[in-house]
């Protein structure tokens, strides 16, 4: 079945360590999205990706960054700079490079927690 | 730029009775509207949605909305819930102009617990 493959489920970080969080699809979806959820706060837009190599920042993109250099994966880095990082992180795709009248298939998230 | 309200965080019913959960938009234009689900530890799944034409809109599930520009809502309703129900939804919204690229705008979530 296709679908969006997100790994780790749960991932542990030391403070000052950049982590990588993985978000492979299957769909052959043009568009994929990182999303950050915080309890009460709905979800936010990190980064986003129509095509192959290219990519925009979102709504809160510091202290992260992002690569898409092949239509199936869409890696997450959360680097030192990220003040809080601690959040559930959720990968979507949209199939037609994200216009809106395609909606979002969403991974099963990552729990990250970093102390 | 757009914006969405979700009034009640958290919502209790009994098994067998209606639903109705709240969302309330701002934004200039006719807006294309989303209602999505998420169980506890999982992704979001996508209920329903609304672009254009007739203004109550049928989901998965045996959920529908419907669309009130004049009241700027856009509720989600289930005439009877069940068990399995038990969930968060997300109300979402995105410019109907747009020239490309998914830029959602979600609400905060609704909590609904379903008693037995």
């Amino acid at each position: 079945d296709g679908g969006i493959t997100q790994s780790p489920k749960y991932l542990f970080r030391k403070e000052g360590q950049n982590v990588t969080l993985s978000c492979e699809q299957n769909l052959n979806h043009d568009a994929m999205y990182w999303y950050r959820q915080d309890p009460g706060q709905g979800l936010r837009l990190i980064y986003y990706s129509q095509i192959v190599n290219d990519f925009q920042k979102g709504d809160i993109a510091e202290g992260y960054s992002v690569s898409r250099e092949k239509k199936e994966s869409f890696p997450l880095t959360v680097t030192s700079a990220q003040k809080n990082p601690t959040a559930f992180y959720l990968c979507a795709s949209s199939p037609n490079q994200g216009l809106y009248n395609s909606p979002l298939h969403f991974g099963n998230g990552t729990r990250l927690t970093v102390t | 730029a757009q914006s969405v309200t979700q009034p009640d965080i958290h919502i209790t019913v009994s098994e067998g009775a209606s639903l109705e959960l709240r969302c309330n938009y701002s934004y200039g234009a006719t807006p294309y509207l989303f209602w999505y689900v998420q169980s506890p530890g999982q992704g979001l799944q996508l209920l329903l949605k609304y672009f254009s034409g007739d203004t109550l809109v049928q989901g998965i599930k045996g959920f529908e909305a419907e669309f009130k520009r004049s009241q700027s809502s856009f509720n989600l309703r289930k005439p009877s819930v069940h068990w399995s129900d038990a969930a968060e939804y997300f109300c979402a919204v995105a410019p109907g102009n747009t020239g490309g690229g998914n830029k959602l705008t979600f609400g905060t979530g609704t909590q609904l617990k379903v008693e037995l």
